[in-house]
């Protein structure tokens, strides 16, 4: 069994601050992770994944999130916000056993960014 | 087209309605998966389909029926809804490998009202 948890459902950053969205997980077996953005009337898109090769993963949109086995986190991080940042942020997580790839996805977190 | 588009966008139907929505993905894969996103829960997994054949159905009441008659289209069919079940359902696909962190690519949703 795995689930994700998603610490603060509402972050508000000022344009040019640090981005931080705290993600953590349990799962059973090695997990696979997902950090996805939604923007307002639109489907989710990838940010950046995260598959054992590497625990520092680079996304797009100068994304990154760090895998933290010993923290069981994945937290997403971005060093300076711009206003298109401004999205719904879900965190993810896959069974690596699973062949179909479904995915668990934690509540979301809702970004704002002020001028 | 690219991608995976859905139709409609939006649907509003009252509880006696019949009414059908439609998922179309143009990038091959051979996975297909529904979800429902209803506002402060997490996306609900409904149903997953590989080549053609179901594989999941999360408890999803019979009031949903899923059809898929072709590894590039999926549809979900409504009758006798219930308020509850509006909500933003989301379309996705994926190619689905033997091993390996499987990302889902995903349709813009219907964003369905039940009056």
């Amino acid at each position: 069994a795995q689930s994700v948890t998603q610490l603060g459902s509402h972050v508000s950053v000022s344009e040019g601050a640090l981005v931080l969205l705290r993600c953590n997980y349990s799962s059973s077996v090695p997990p696979y992770l997902f950090w996805y953005v939604q923007y307002p009337n639109q489907g989710l898109q990838l940010l950046l994944k995260y598959t054992s090769a590497a625990t520092l993963v680079k996304g797009i949109n100068g994304f990154e999130a760090e895998f933290k086995k010993s923290e069981t986190s994945f937290h997403l991080t971005k060093p300076s916000a711009h206003m298109s940042d401004a999205a719904e942020y879900f965190c993810a997580v896959s069974d690596a056993t699973d062949s179909w790839g479904k995915l668990q996805f934690g509540a979301g977190t809702q970004v704002v960014v002020t001028p | 087209e690219t991608g995976v588009t859905q139709t409609p966008r939006h649907l509003v139907m009252g509880m006696t309605n019949k009414k059908s929505l439609k998922c179309e993905q143009h990038l091959g894969h051979n996975a297909m998966y529904w979800y429902k996103q209803s506002a402060k829960k997490p996306l609900e997994l409904m149903f997953v389909y590989n080549f053609k054949e179901q594989t999941e159905n999360n408890s999803v009441p019979s009031r949903f029926s899923p059809e898929c008659p072709n590894s590039s289209h999926l549809f979900l069919h409504l009758h006798t809804l219930q308020p509850e079940d509006s909500a933003l359902y989301l379309c996705a696909s994926s190619q689905v490998v033997l091993a390996g962190a499987v990302e889902q690519f995903f349709g813009p949703g219907t964003r369905l009202t039940v009056l």
